[in-house]
């Protein structure tokens, strides 16, 4: 089957780092995703890879290694407003390329 | 402004009773989607078109049509709302349809919270 695989809730304070990983598992692999999410808003693009390593955009990387079906999102100097929901997506073969598969989402509460 | 706009965004139905939730992107977009997000369940796909005319099945098409007779616009058909489409409903949009990264930058309208009782 396909699925995608992120904790549910993660805490951590202002100012730190925090790590989000994604481990998936998929008939077909296109590339990984990450959105965020505010409260029931609409989800917003963050991050993309499509080939192994880092991608870096401001305080927000997020990591790729296709052999070991696995990625994550890191959120670096945290502040009160990264607290969201943030999901990552894998494009699937499918019956077409174009099947976008979703996690279920990490909860992070950034406390002061 | 670039954006994907859906209406409504509030609504409150019954059983049985035919509804349309519309949604239309000014970004000439191919691709198109709609989503259900429900409480640990993560967004799940209901059908996405891959440009006019053309749709597809998602993961969870039971209950739902779709329609892509413009490029513009991907309504969501209910032909026949039960209390379990009771939902968050998200369309999305993206510029490319195939192994481009660009496929994997949806723009999500702001949501339809649909209650069917």
């Amino acid at each position: 089957g396909q699925s995608l695989e992120q904790p549910s809730e993660v805490t951590a304070v202002e100012g730190a780092i925090v790590q989000i990983n994604c481990t998936y598992q998929t008939s077909g692999f296109y590339g990984l995703s990450w959105y965020q999410q505010h409260d029931g808003g609409a989800p917003t693009f963050l991050s993309y890879n499509g080939l192994d390593g880092l991608e870096e955009t401001g305080r927000f990387s997020s990591f790729l290694s296709r052999s070991d079906s696995y990625g994550y999102l890191l959120l670096q100097e945290l502040q009160m407003k990264d607290s969201a929901s943030y999901f990552c997506a894998v494009r699937d073969r499918g019956g077409a390329t174009n099947k976008l598969i979703f996690g279920t989402g990490t909860l992070l509460a950034v406390q002061p | 402004e670039a954006q994907v706009t859906q209406n409504p965004r509030y609504l409150i139905t019954v059983t049985g009773k035919k509804l349309t939730v519309t949604c239309s992107q000014n970004m000439n977009h191919e691709y198109m989607s709609w989503y259900r997000q429900d409480p640990g369940l993560g967004l799940r796909q209901i059908y996405y078109s891959m440009n006019v005319e053309v749709t597809d099945k998602g993961d969870v098409p039971e209950g739902y049509k779709v329609s892509r007779k413009e490029k513009r616009n991907f309504p969501l058909i209910l032909e026949s709302p039960s209390p379990n489409q009771t939902s968050l409903y998200f369309c999305a949009s993206s510029f490319y349809s195939g192994k481009n990264s660009g496929a994997n930058v949806l723009t999500f309208g702001a949501g339809s919270r649909l209650t069917v009782l």
